[in-house]
């Protein structure tokens, strides 16, 4: 099983709004990551938690937290968001290890945020 | 650093015919190399990665790509391209994971390559 799921699917939201994208898997993958895709343009790696640590912010504003309760699962707080940031949220997982073979990552089917 | 180059936006075969999407990294050490494809509105799916070995790699739904290192390349190809092809194609390329510290997991995708069938 290489499932990655993600609530919710759409979400829109105000700019005063509090909310949160939700990522799940039971690969047994310990590391996870949130990306941002906009239209036409390639995923931008936003976090990276390894072993439930944050271990990669990429400059992130902080009206976005994420945060990762357990092994299986990855949260993201949005908060006072800005029209810029409607785009697509992807979560995905992979293995952790040096010397392993299962380095890939697998994606999830996003969350599509629009932010009025 | 580590980047993607995929030369091409957007390519426009017919059904039935061959297919070869080209992309070029640039990496310091030995890259670890991944094709995914994206539907619209989708997440991304793992087509084929290389680590290490043999240089011509078999991935799913009848795609092969070959790692050539003295061009830094990893194209991407089909014999015979079917309607259901048709989406957006990331070459991406990630740190080895020897490499250690913070560079590991980040990958970097190229700009993606729009794929068109015609029937």
């Amino acid at each position: 099983d290489t499932e990655v799921t993600q609530t919710p699917k759409h979400l829109v939201m105000g700019m005063t709004n509090k909310k949160s994208l939700k990522c799940e898997q039971h690969m047994g993958h310990r590391a996870m990551y949130w990306y941002k895709q906009k239209a036409k343009k390639p995923p931008e790696l936003m976090f990276v938690y390894s072993y439930e640590k944050l271990s990669i912010n990429e400059s992130v504003p902080s009206r976005f937290s994420p945060e990762c309760p357990n092994s299986s699962l990855l949260n993201l707080h949005l908060h006072a968001l800005q029209p810029e940031d409607s785009a697509l949220y992807l979560c995905a997982s992979s293995q952790e290890g040096l010397g392993t073979s299962s380095y890939e990552q697998y994606f999830g089917p996003g969350t599509r945020l629009t932010v009025t | 650093a580590q980047s993607v180059t995929q030369p091409d936006i957007h390519i426009t075969v017919s059904e039935g015919a061959s297919l070869e999407l080209r992309c070029n990294y640039s990496y310091g050490a030995t890259p670890y190399l991944f094709w995914y494809v994206q539907s619209p509105g989708q997440g991304l799916q793992l087509l084929l990665k290389y680590f290490s070995g043999d240089t011509l790699v078999q991935g799913i739904k009848g795609f092969e790509a070959e790692f050539k290192r003295s061009q830094s390349s990893f194209n991407l190809r089909k014999p015979s391209v079917h309607w259901s092809d048709a989406a957006e194609y990331f070459c991406a390329v990630g740190a080895h994971p020897n490499a250690g510290g913070t560079s590991y997991g980040k990958l970097t995708f190229g700009q993606g390559t729009i794929l068109t069938v015609h029937p």
